[in-house]
C-alpha cells in the first residue's frame, strides 16, 4: 500500500532560519506530489505541487520543493522562515492511476521572533 | 477560483441524532469529491470518494451505513453522520477535484466542519 512519511513531527525555528521538511513516499510508479499548509484555525491550502517536468518546484510564500525520484522524496524548503509561517505542513501523494490523496502525518512548525 | 465551502462550520448534537454536512464547489463543477476526517494533531484520513450520480466508494474500516454520502449534483456532496456517538466527534473536511489531464488532478479543500457529539 502507498504510504507517506514525514519524519519531522515538530520543528522549532527562529525567524530567518532556513527550513527543510522531509517527505518520503512509497510507490514505484508515476506520482503527483503536493505540499499543503494549515494555519491555525484555517483550512488546508496548497503550497506547491509537482506533476511532471522540472523537479524543483516553486510555490507560494517563498517555498520550494525538490522531487528526487531515486530517493522517493519531495522535501520542502524555505531559505528564511518568518513568524507567519507557523503552521502545520502536510505532504501528500497520489499515484498516477488514482485520484486518492495519501497524506503524511504532518509537521508542526513553530517560528519564534 | 476553485473555492470549496462547507456548512455548517461547527455543530453540536446529542448522541443518537443525525447530522448532515454539506460540501459545495462554488466556482467549478466537481465530478469527484472526497471526505476526510482529521483527528486532533493527526493527519487527514480519507473516508470516502464521492462520485456524482453514483455510489460513494468507502475506505476500509469506514461504515457506509453510518456515514451516508450523497453527491446529487456537480457542485454538492453531503455527508450524513447517522446515529452519532461521542466517538464520532471530529473535524470533517471535504475536497473537490479538478482534473488537468489524464493523470494530473488536484484537490481543493473546504474549511472543515467541527462535529461535537454530546
Amino acid at each position: 500500500a502507498q504510504s507517506v512519511s514525514q519524519h519531522n513531527h515538530h520543528v522549532i525555528l527562529s525567524e530567518a532560519a532556513s527550513l527543510e521538511l522531509g517527505c518520503n513516499y512509497s510507490y514505484g510508479g508515476t506520482v503527483n506530489l503536493f505540499w499543503y499548509v494549515q494555519y491555525p484555525g484555517q483550512h488546508l491550502q496548497l503550497l506547491l505541487k509537482y506533476f511532471s517536468g522540472d523537479p524543483l518546484v516553486k510555490g507560494i510564500k517563498g517555498f520550494e520543493a525538490e522531487f528526487i525520484k531515486s530517493k522517493f522524496s519531495f522535501n520542502l524548503r524555505k531559505p528564511s522562515v518568518q513568524w507567519s509561517d507557523t503552521a502545520e505542513y502536510f505532504c501528500a501523494v497520489n499515484a498516477g492511476n488514482t485520484d486518492k490523496l495519501i497524506f503524511g502525518t504532518g509537521t508542526r512548525l513553530q517560528v519564534f521572533p | 477560483g476553485a473555492v470549496v465551502s462547507q456548512h455548517p462550520s461547527r455543530v453540536i448534537c446529542k448522541s443518537g441524532t443525525s447530522v448532515k454536512i454539506e460540501c459545495r464547489s462554488l466556482d467549478f463543477q466537481a465530478t469527484t469529491m472526497f471526505w476526510y476526517r482529521q483527528f486532533p494533531k493527526k493527519s487527514l484520513m480519507l473516508m470516502a470518494t464521492s462520485n456524482e450520480g453514483s455510489k460513494a466508494t468507502y475506505e476500509q474500516g469506514v461504515e457506509k451505513d453510518k456515514f451516508l454520502i450523497n453527491h446529487a449534483s456537480l457542485t454538492l456532496s453531503t455527508l450524513t453522520v447517522t446515529s452519532a456517538h461521542p466517538e464520532d466527534s471530529s473535524f470533517y473536511i471535504c475536497s473537490a477535484e479538478i482534473s488537468y489531464g489524464a493523470i494530473s488532478v488536484e484537490q481543493f479543500f473546504g474549511p472543515g466542519t467541527r462535529l461535537t457529539v454530546l
